[in-house]
């Protein structure tokens, strides 16, 4: 167990589904996470959430919506997604101004869109 | 904005030897740090080694080792003794120092290693 814990770790959907991803920390971490990794591409930055505030948005398609209603959990909601938003959903979180130690990671959750 | 290039997609190693994972980076920030990151087949990312940008002295932890060259922008890691374990994807990344806004990983696109018995 790593402090970071995402639900559930496998799931399809349909394009036409609504659907949310969960992560939790029991880090005391302030800032959150969202990372979307395809294969033969790097990591890709989605949102990020410090201190329940949403920081950044990368240019994420509005078909994706993060909700962060405390500093222990995020959410992503999917909905009317595509084929190509297949991908390994990971969460992640680190203590802002505190030396920079980097993200403690969740196992991530696999999202297949049929 | 800052990139980090890993030029190895993939690369083996005998178990018990040694192998070292090349990653460069760009950028103008002077205060910065650098990860190495490690993911096994369960998917999880698990730190493996940190450097501080404004730090001379090399990170090692364990048999894992970096070379940091900030003139050169480089960030190699060094795997010595290598075991069965240690075959995961690796992953270098960077993060600015002095972000309140929130400590943003810019990862590199990963070096598949295979340890072989």
């Amino acid at each position: 167990e790593t402090g970071v814990t995402q639900t559930p770790r496998h799931l399809v959907m349909g394009m036409t589904n609504k659907k949310s991803l969960k992560c939790e920390q029991h880090l005391g971490h302030n800032a959150m996470y969202w990372y979307k990794q395809s294969a033969k591409k790097p990591l890709e930055l989605m949102f990020v959430y410090n201190f329940k505030e949403q920081t950044e948005n990368n240019s994420v398609p509005s078909r994706f919506s993060p909700e962060c209603p405390n500093s222990s959990h995020l959410f992503l909601h999917l909905h009317t997604l595509q084929p190509e938003d297949s991908a390994l959903y990971l969460c992640a979180s680190s203590q802002v101004a505190r030396g920079n130690y980097g993200y403690t990671f969740g196992s991530g959750t696999r999202l297949t869109v049929v | 904005a800052q990139t980090v290039t890993q030029s190895q997609p993939e690369m083996s190693v005998q178990e018990a030897e040694t192998v070292t994972l090349s990653c460069t980076y760009d950028t103008s920030e002077n205060n910065y740090y650098l990860f190495w990151y490690k993911q096994p087949p369960s998917r999880q990312m698990i730190l493996v080694i940190r450097q501080e940008a404004y730090k001379q002295q090399n990170a090692t932890e364990n048999r894992f080792s970096v070379n940091f060259q900030k003139a050169a922008k480089s960030f190699s890691l060094k795997i010595s003794d290598s075991q069965l374990g240690d075959t995961a994807m690796y992953f270098c990344a960077f993060m600015k120092g002095n972000n309140n806004a929130g400590n943003m990983l810019t990862f590199g696109g990963g070096t598949r290693l295979m340890v072989k018995p």
